[in-house]
């Protein structure tokens, strides 16, 4: 089935980039998303890239796509402490019209 | 942007009884929302796809008749959990599908259960 991998745990100091990484398998997908969930909290959608792009900015965020590797990256400039939270890779399976499947998410802790 | 509320946002309740789970979509109608499971520090699990006016679609190894879903609205899906037992504790978190050409799922801020 579709599979989609992300690092556990990132810490990065307040001021710098931070970069977080996910892989999947399924080479149909078309929607590829981001997702930020703080604690206790439901999640909220940061960013999106349809798979015919390589690369999507929006103000602190930058996604990068290779199809080719199937690597999606979220890059936040200038990291806040108020960024700290869970991140979540998430992509529209090509088997099924609006299927999203969730990576495990990367815990992003901003030290001082 | 589209709301999505979920009612309770927090439940306690014993061994054995039945708790439901309301999700609506507050400024959109949605004629699929999506149910998912979510463990202490893990990522979110598709329980179920809940279409409006028929019967959801489960996700293998979820048992249907222990987590039932009615969307009988075009703003309102329902999980009822019944005959709930301890490892029934978790965060329950629903979306519902937008209207809009990239599919986005707009979440609600999910409803923690844990059962004594």
């Amino acid at each position: 089935g579709e599979d989609v991998e992300q690092s556990l745990f990132l810490s990065v100091r307040e001021g710098d980039s931070s970069v977080i990484n996910c892989t999947y398998t399924d080479s149909s997908s078309t929607y590829l998303y981001w997702y930020k969930q703080e604690p206790g909290a439901g999640l909220q959608l940061l960013t999106y890239i349809f798979s015919n792009m390589d690369m999507k900015q929006d103000q602190r965020l930058t996604v990068l796509l290779n199809k080719k590797d199937k690597h999606l990256s979220l890059r936040i400039a200038d990291t806040q402490t108020g960024d700290s939270a869970i991140y979540f890779c998430a992509i529209r399976t090509g088997s099924s019209a609006s299927k999203i499947i969730f990576g495990s998410g990367t815990r992003l802790s901003i030290r001082p | 942007g589209a709301v999505v509320s979920q009612h309770p946002s927090w439940v306690i309740c014993k061994s054995g009884t039945s708790v439901k789970i309301e999700c609506r979509s507050l400024d959109f109608q949605a004629t699929t929302m999506f149910w998912y499971r979510q463990f202490p520090k893990q990522s979110l699990m598709l329980m179920a796809t809940s279409n409006e006016g028929s019967k959801a679609t489960y996700e293998q190894g979820v048992e249907k008749d222990k987590f039932l879903i009615n969307h009988a609205s075009l703003t309102l899906s329902t999980l009822t959990v019944t005959s709930a037992h301890p490892e029934d504790s978790s965060f329950y978190i629903c979306s519902a599908l937008g209207t809009s050409g990239y599919n986005e799922q707009f979440f609600g801020p999910g409803t923690r259960l844990t059962v004594l």
